[in-house]
């Protein structure tokens, strides 16, 4: 069966200091994988998302960048970050044809 | 962009009650899907209804689409506290794989 990991599953950051949060995704290859954020109480901002190896788009111009270094993992990155990049950040991935996302725990963040 | 809305926002029922959910979204669709999220967690993948169809059943759940309104409803049946959680739809809209999210409905189950 497939899993999805996130990691750190808290995170509290001084504005200006760099961020790392890492996606795994077991038991399926190639699939499609995605970056969300969620505001308190509200909807799912897409982020980025990925098609394979190295392919990355990003849907919003913002401080955050995103990599996929190997199939099955997924990176968001920030060189410096803003009391803006709070938030709840979600991972999630589909199979290829496939339209149903399946979500990791999350990543809390928090920008002090 | 956030295509579905979600009505009401919030929604406070007694254990045991059915909890009617709506959805209604702007442009033509592949697929409706409904997922939940309980508080501080990732969300779980409820049901899909495609386009050609017009209802979907799931346990105690009901969904159904009305393509004409662009408009989809999740029924909860005899609901139990464990159902107390954020509601969300998403479209298909065949837009390179994205899933359109709307706002969610927060359910709350008082024992």
């Amino acid at each position: 069966s497939q899993t999805i990991h996130q990691w750190p599953a808290t995170l509290v950051q001084p504005v200006g200091s760099p961020l790392s949060l890492e996606c795994t995704v077991e038991g399926t290859s190639n699939p499609n994988l995605y970056w969300y954020r969620q505001a308190a109480g509200r909807g799912l901002q897409l982020l980025f998302y990925s098609v394979g190896i190295g392919q990355i788009s990003s849907e919003v111009p913002q401080n955050l960048s995103a990599s996929r270094p190997q199939d099955r993992q997924f990176i968001l990155s920030s060189k410096k970050l803003l009391l803006s990049d709070s938030g709840f950040y979600l991972c999630a991935w589909s199979e290829v044809g496939g339209s149903e996302q399946y979500f990791g725990p999350g990543t809390r963040l928090t920008v002090t | 962009s956030q295509q579905g809305e979600e009505d009401p926002q919030a929604l406070s029922i007694q254990e045991g009650e059915n909890a009617t959910m709506n959805c209604s979204y702007k442009t033509s669709i592949n697929n409706l899907q409904w997922y939940r999220q309980n508080s501080g967690r990732g969300l779980v993948h409820l049901i899909l209804i495609r386009s050609n169809e017009r209802e979907k059943h799931s346990g105690r759940l009901r969904v159904t689409l009305d393509t004409s309104k662009k408009s989809s409803s999740l029924l909860i049946t005899a609901s139990r506290a464990a159902d107390t959680a954020s509601y969300f739809c998403a479209t298909d809209a065949n837009s390179n794989y994205q899933l359109i999210w709307g706002a969610g409905t927060k359910l709350i189950i008082k024992p």
